[in-house]
């Protein structure tokens, strides 16, 4: 099977913009995660999404959205970058729809913002 | 959610097991331990998950005290491929609402030849 898939895998924005990130789950698994890493903060959960709807949800400010289609497929927007928003972004899928077992994690999206 | 500790850092030699432990002195009746490993600018790779005693996979053993206070993962003959970050995560496995995984900060090994 395919791994996880996100895209793109770097990204440049300017302060201010907005930025859509795209991730393929693997085939079969319907529960999808986001996770923002940086240096200082390490790796923090974003939210998760099953059957099109977030279930769970981190400590993130409204300008952090998402959304999963019926193909379990997700995206994750942020609007109105900040400095502080550069980080990798990953994803990750889970065979599991109710349980917190083994997840995949895709490479990431290395998001840089000036 | 319990709160781990473990050590920031560690280095080993080629050939030689690692055993790094990760303290959760107020892990919950309902939570698991699962540990995951991280190579750079990659995301972080399922290693092993258990709930008490003894866990083993062919990458790694977990041991797990009969008091779950702490759980120590044991990386046998360890190679320069095995450097990463390892995290250690505790928390109920149920995905219900409000239920996230925690990840720390992870302890750094350096594999040295």
């Amino acid at each position: 099977k395919a791994g996880v898939t996100q895209t793109p895998r770097y990204l440049i924005k300017t302060r201010g913009q907005q930025v859509t990130l795209s991730c393929s789950p693997i085939s079969g698994h319907r529960s999808v995660s986001w996770y923002q890493q940086t240096p200082g903060q390490g790796l923090q959960f974003l939210f998760e999404y099953f059957s099109e709807t977030q279930r769970n949800k981190g400590n993130f400010p409204g300008r952090f959205s998402g959304r999963q289609f019926s193909n379990s497929r997700s995206e994750m927007n942020v609007s109105t970058l900040e400095l502080g928003d550069s980080a990798l972004y990953l994803c990750a899928s889970s065979p599991r729809d109710s349980y917190w077992g083994e997840q995949y994690f895709g490479p990431g999206t290395r998001l840089t913002v000036t | 959610l319990a709160k781990t500790t473990q050590p920031i850092s560690m280095d080993s030699y080629e050939g030689q097991e690692v055993n790094i432990t990760c303290s959760h002195n107020n892990i919950a009746t309902n939570d698991y331990i699962t540990w995951y490993q991280q190579f750079p600018s990659q995301g972080p790779r399922f290693i092993i998950q258990g709930y008490k005693t003894k866990v083993t996979n062919e990458v790694a053993s977990l041991f797990i005290p009969a008091d779950r206070k702490s759980s120590t993962l044991s990386l046998p003959r360890v190679s320069l491929s095995d450097t990463a970050v390892y995290y250690c995560l505790v928390g109920t496995m149920i995905k219900a609402a409000g239920n996230k995984l925690t990840f720390g900060g992870g302890t750094r090994v350096l594999v040295k030849p």
